[in-house]
């Protein structure tokens, strides 16, 4: 199995522009994740979905953040308009949960907002 | 509201010695897993070991070992005959309730010195 896939691997963008970042979790898994770590706040989950329906979203930041997952293999976290305070690496993550609630993460995306 | 509590935001070892982070939770949950995961600079989220709360018998994985405490709510990790290839930030998670999502820690940053 390849593993949780994530794109763009890093993202620079400025300011305003629209940043959509992609995720593939292992062919399965039904539960995914999409985390946010920065400095300031370490690791925190943003968003996640059960059988492709969102169940938490209550760490989105912001109405400028929306996710998507339109089907098992595939999932979106796009920011519109993005903003400096913005930058951070993006993991996405999926589980199967009967497999003791271990999650299999990404290599992560490092965007970067000028 | 669960919360994960690593004291530690460094430490440091001599390659060949044994180390323990420290990692303390808090819960209401009876029925819960927690982990451990490493993330070396390549920032790939790694998981080292897991623990079922249920289980009374601490985990064990090759050099990595667990001591989890259940009452005094504490679960750290040793490291034994440490390697070069053990530095790295060491994250404490915790999983229960109704979902699996992660709560994560503040992360440990282990030095390996030769």
């Amino acid at each position: 199995d390849a593993g949780v896939i994530q794109s763009p691997r890093h993202e620079v963008t400025e300011m305003g522009q629209e940043v959509t970042l992609r995720c593939k979790p292992i062919s399965g898994h039904n539960s995914l994740f999409w985390y946010r770590q920065t400095m300031m706040r370490g690791l925190e989950l943003l968003i996640y979905f059960n059988n492709n329906v969102p169940i938490d979203d209550s760490g989105m930041p912001e109405d400028r953040f929306s996710a998507k997952m339109p089907n098992a293999s595939f999932s979106t976290l796009k920011i519109q308009p993005s903003e400096p305070r913005d930058s951070a690496v993006y993991f996405c993550a999926s589980s199967f949960p009967p497999t003791a609630n271990e999650q299999f993460f990404g290599p992560g995306t490092r965007l970067t907002v000028l | 509201a669960q919360t994960v509590t690593q004291s530690q935001p460094e430490m440091s070892v001599q390659e060949a010695e044994t180390v323990t982070l420290s990692c303390t939770y808090d819960t209401s949950e009876s029925d819960y897993y927690l982990f451990w995961y490493k993330q070396p600079p390549s920032r790939q989220m790694i998981l080292v070991i897991r623990q079922e709360a249920y289980k009374q018998q601490n985990a064990t994985e090759n050099r990595f070992s667990v001591n989890f405490q259940k009452a005094a709510k504490s679960f750290s990790l040793k490291i034994s005959d440490s390697q070069l290839g053990d530095a790295a930030m060491y994250f404490c998670a915790y999983s229960g309730g109704a979902t699996n999502k992660l709560i994560f820690g503040t992360g440990t940053l282990l030095a390996v010195q030769p």
